[in-house]
Formats: structure tokens, C-alpha cells, sequence
């Protein structure tokens, strides 16, 4: 069965550096999307992309947070200037097409720890 | 205001009976999904099931249904003969408004299920 892939599974990373999270997103799915989820709370949406455009984000996603598609088959969320409320584990998850009924299938997830 | 509501952080449950996960939701869209989702120890979200809207009859997969009570706002989760790796956290979400692109999973906070033998 398809799935959602994810790279690394835990990164963990100095306060103000870059980090890069990758997906791989199942191959026929049009929809993208991160969520964030800090440990113990509930998840939290950040951005959904679709046809190489931002299409809906959160308050999270501010402007230390970009994504991207940098070829057809990966997706990727980078924060620019990681900070320390930034750790969390950070879901990707893709779904086939738009309408309500289309579930989104996630990824197992990167942990991210910023020390 | 909390558009989704899990009011019960700990459930806890004998093997093989049925158990019931609350979930009340708030929203003015005459459009909407629910969905329940499983996050095992592994951390993973696993879908579970799926409700819209304007579905007349409450969803069904296996061993899970969905108690749907659109007057009361409510997408009760009901899982019946549980067992032991249902032990996870359980989160219901929504989707509002049909037809729009990317729309956001609302998630509620979630309830641990405890099963024991």
C-alpha cells in the first residue's frame, strides 16, 4: 500500500540554524500539507500546498517557515531560524484530491528537538 | 472558542467490550468532514474513519462506527470488542467547507485508550 514518507525521523539541531524536513508524498496525491505536533499537546496545522502554491496556512506559519517542491516527487518544510518552542514532531500528510471526503494520509512523522 | 472537543483525556477498557470516544464539534458550515484518527505509542496517524456531513446513515469500518448526531454537534467514536493494540491516543478532527482546496484538519486534544487484559 502507498504511503507517506519522511526524512529524518528524529533531527535535532542548535537554536538558530537551519533545518530542512523532507516528505515524500504518495505518488498520485495533488495535496500537501505539515502539521506540527508539540509533545503531549494536539496537532496543529501549519500549510497545505497545492500545484506548487501555498493554498491555506496557520498563524504558525510565519515567515521563519517555507515550503517547497523542489522536484515531483519530494516536499519539503524549512525553517529558517529554528528556535526553541519550534521542537515538536512534524507531520506530512497528502491526499488524492480536493472535497471533504479525502482523507489525509500521514507520514510517521520527523522529530524535531532544537537545543 | 474550541472547535473541536475531546472531553475525556483517559479511557480505560476491559479486552473485548465496546467503548465510546466523545467528540463534539462547532462549526456554523453547512459542509463538513469528521474524522478520527489513531496515534499509537509509535507516533504515526493512522485514519480511521470518516463522516460527512450530509451523510444520512453514521459511518462504518470494521470494528469502528461513528455515532453521528448532527443536532448536537457530536462525532462519537465507538470501538466494539476492543483489544489490546487499540491502546493509542485517539484524535477527532474536522474539515469545513465543501470543494475547498487544502482544507485544514481542525484537531481536538485527544483521548488516551487505555485496553487491559
Amino acid at each position: 500500500e502507498p504511503e507517506v514518507t519522511q526524512t529524518p525521523s528524529h533531527q535535532v539541531t542548535q537554536m538558530g540554524q537551519e533545518v530542512i524536513l523532507r516528505c515524500v508524498p504518495i505518488s498520485n496525491h495533488l495535496y500537501f500539507y505539515w502539521y506540527r505536533q508539540i509533545l503531549g499537546q494536539k496537532v496543529e496545522f501549519l500549510v497545505s500546498f497545492y500545484n506548487n502554491e501555498i493554498s491555506e496556512k496557520s498563524e504558525i506559519f510565519d515567515d521563519q517557515f517555507s515550503v517547497e517542491r523542489p522536484d515531483g516527487s519530494n516536499f519539503t518544510l524549512k525553517i529558517r531560524s529554528t528556535k526553541l518552542e519550534d521542537s515538536a514532531m512534524y507531520f506530512c500528510a497528502s491526499s488524492e484530491a480536493r472535497g471533504l471526503s479525502y482523507e489525509q494520509y500521514f507520514g510517521p512523522g520527523t522529530r524535531l528537538t532544537v537545543t | 472558542a474550541q472547535k473541536i472537543t475531546q472531553t475525556q483525556p483517559g479511557m480505560f477498557v476491559q479486552e473485548k467490550e465496546a467503548v465510546t470516544l466523545d467528540c463534539t464539534y462547532d462549526t456554523s458550515d453547512q459542509s463538513y468532514g469528521l474524522f478520527w484518527y489513531k496515534q499509537p505509542s509509535s507516533g504515526e496517524m493512522i485514519f480511521l474513519i470518516y463522516q460527512g456531513s450530509y451523510d444520512e446513515q453514521n459511518a462504518t469500518e470494521g470494528r469502528y462506527s461513528l455515532n453521528f448526531q448532527k443536532a448536537r454537534k457530536s462525532a462519537n467514536l465507538v470501538i466494539s470488542a476492543s483489544q489490546l493494540g487499540d491502546s493509542a491516543m485517539y484524535f477527532c478532527a474536522m474539515r469545513e467547507g465543501e470543494g475547498q482546496a487544502g482544507t485544514a484538519l481542525i484537531f481536538g486534544k485527544g483521548t488516551t485508550l487505555s485496553v487491559s487484559s
